[in-house]
C-alpha cells in the first residue's frame, strides 16, 4: 500500500507569494488531516475533512490559509500571501475511522521556508 | 492552551536501560491515547495506544501506562536501543471525535 503522499517535499518562497501544498491520502481512507509542526507549538491540527467535507477548521491560523478536498484522493493547503512566520513543516495525514481505532497515518511532510 | 503536555523536551539514556517518557493531559473528555515516533525528515509513525478503560498496554519492548486520576501517561521502552533515538509525541482524542491533539514531543537519545 502506498502511504500518504505529499508534494512538494521542500519549498522556499518569498514573502507575499502564494504557496500550495498537495496531498494524496491513502486509498480508501475517509478522514484527511492537515497538521503544522513548529518548534514553538509542536504538532498542531489546522483542519480535517471527512468524506471530502471540512469538519473542523478551528486550527487554521487566519484567512490567508485555505484548504480544499475536491475528491477523495486529493487535497490542497494554500497560503496566500505567505509570511516568514508560516515557515514550518506541514504534514498531511489520513485515517479510516473504523479500523485500528483511529490510528492516523502521516505523510513525510512539506518543509516550507518563507524568506 | 496546551491540553497535552510533554514537559521534558529531551531525554538521554544508555543502551540497554529503560527509557521513560511522560505525558500529562488536562481534558477529562479524552478517552484514547497514542504515542507516535518521528525520525528526522520523516512523518510521525504510530507506535502504541491505550484506551481509557485500561491502565496498561504492552507491545514488545514498548509499554504504555495510563493513570486517569492523575491525568498522566507514560511510555516505557525496555531495553532501549540506539534505533529508538527519535522524537516521541504523545497524542489524545475525545470520544466521538477523530481529532488528535498532540504534545510538543520529547527527543530521546539512546547512547551506545
Amino acid at each position: 500500500d502506498a502511504g500518504v503522499i505529499q508534494s512538494p517535499r521542500h519549498e522556499v518562497t518569498e514573502m507575499g507569494q502564494e504557496v500550495t501544498l498537495r496531498c494524496k491520502p491513502i486509498s480508501g481512507h475517509d478522514y484527511l488531516f492537515w497538521y503544522r509542526q513548529t518548534m514553538m507549538r509542536g504538532l498542531e491540527l489546522l483542519i480535517y475533512f471527512n468524506n471530502n467535507v471540512p469538519i473542523d477548521d478551528s486550527g487554521m491560523p487566519e484567512d490567508r490559509f485555505s484548504a480544499k478536498m475536491p475528491n477523495a484522493s486529493f487535497s490542497t493547503l494554500k497560503i496566500q500571501p505567505s509570511e516568514p512566520r508560516d515557515s514550518a513543516v506541514y504534514f498531511c495525514a489520513s485515517s479510516l475511522s473504523f479500523r485500528n481505532r483511529n490510528t492516523i497515518y502521516f505523510g513525510e511532510g512539506s518543509w516550507l521556508t518563507v524568506v | 492552551d496546551q491540553q497535552v503536555k510533554q514537559n521534558s523536551p529531551s531525554l538521554s539514556v544508555q543502551e540497554g536501560r529503560i527509557s521513560i517518557l511522560n505525558c500529562d493531559y488536562t481534558n477529562s473528555m479524552f478517552d484514547y491515547f497514542l504515542w507516535y515516533k518521528k525520525y528526522p525528515a520523516e512523518g510521525p509513525t504510530f507506535l502504541i495506544s491505550i484506551s481509557s478503560i485500561k491502565d496498561k498496554n504492552e507491545d514488545g519492548r514498548f509499554t504504555v501506562f495510563l493513570n486517569k486520576s492523575a491525568k498522566h501517561l507514560s511510555l516505557h521502552i525496555v531495553p532501549s536501543q540506539p534505533g529508538d533515538s527519535a522524537v516521541y509525541f504523545c497524542a489524545a482524542k475525545e470520544g466521538g471525535s477523530e481529532k488528535l491533539v498532540f504534545g510538543k514531543g520529547t527527543k530521546l537519545t539512546v547512547n551506545p
